[in-house]
């Protein structure tokens, strides 16, 4: 049953925490994406991935980190310098050239407590 | 990339056909039409896309009229499991940098 996986699907950060959103796919696609929702929002590129070991920023990278060590998984760290981290965050990977077609992972809800 | 612009929010009966409208004046040769939905509290969906020519598959139509200026998508018998928000998006195919930029979308509500 192939997939994108998010977890958890709720995740609550305490001040001045660092949070690690997981996200798996087994499609075998080389790029992979993490986006930020608000509610009633579009949504807004965090980082993107196009081949292992590589990422680059988008459009609201800064209080984020992630790593592509492995082609399968592609980890957002939101960190404490991410002064409002409440939101819905998605995950999405796209096979190679056809990247306009990206399929999506249920999402990560974080709250902040 | 092109911008476009969609109503905010349109509903339909069950049954009915749906057709969401979809404006991109300023769309490139080379860009073609992406439609997404995202169901309530879920991941987007990826639809369906064309270049110039209609398209159709298991899910919806897209009707791309000749000048390319506009679009609509068609949902030929709507469900209530069709009530989503749905994203037009106009995108160069491929490339190195491919960043889908999704808007507000449009909300469709499909009433019994």
């Amino acid at each position: 049953d192939g997939g994108i996986t998010q977890s958890p699907k709720y995740l609550f950060r305490k001040e001045g925490q660092n949070v690690t959103l997981s996200c798996e796919q087994n499609l075998n696609h080389d790029a992979m994406y993490w986006y930020r929702q608000d509610p009633g929002q579009g949504l807004r590129l965090i980082y993107y991935s196009q081949i292992v070991n590589d990422f680059q920023k988008g459009d609201i990278a800064e209080g984020y980190s992630v790593s592509r060590e492995k082609k399968e998984s592609f980890p957002l760290t939101v960190t404490s310098a991410q002064k409002n981290p409440t939101a819905f965050y998605l995950c999405a990977s796209s096979p190679g050239f056809l990247q306009n077609i990206q399929y999506f992972g249920a999402g990560t809800r974080l709250s902040v407590l | 990339d092109a911008k476009t612009t969609q109503p905010p929010s349109m509903d339909c009966a069950e049954g009915r056909a749906a057709n969401l409208p979809c404006n991109h004046s300023t769309i490139s040769g080379n860009e073609y039409v992406y439609w997404y939905r995202q169901i309530h509290s879920q991941g987007p969906q990826y639809i369906i896309h064309g270049l110039k020519n209609n398209e159709t598959n298991e899910m919806a139509s897209l009707i791309i009229t000749e000048d390319r200026k506009s679009s609509t998508l068609i949902l030929p018998h709507a469900t209530l499991r069709d009530t989503a928000v749905y994203y037009c998006i106009v995108r160069v195919a491929g490339g190195a940098n491919s960043k889908l930029t999704f808007g507000k979308g449009i909300t469709l509500s499909v009433r019994p």
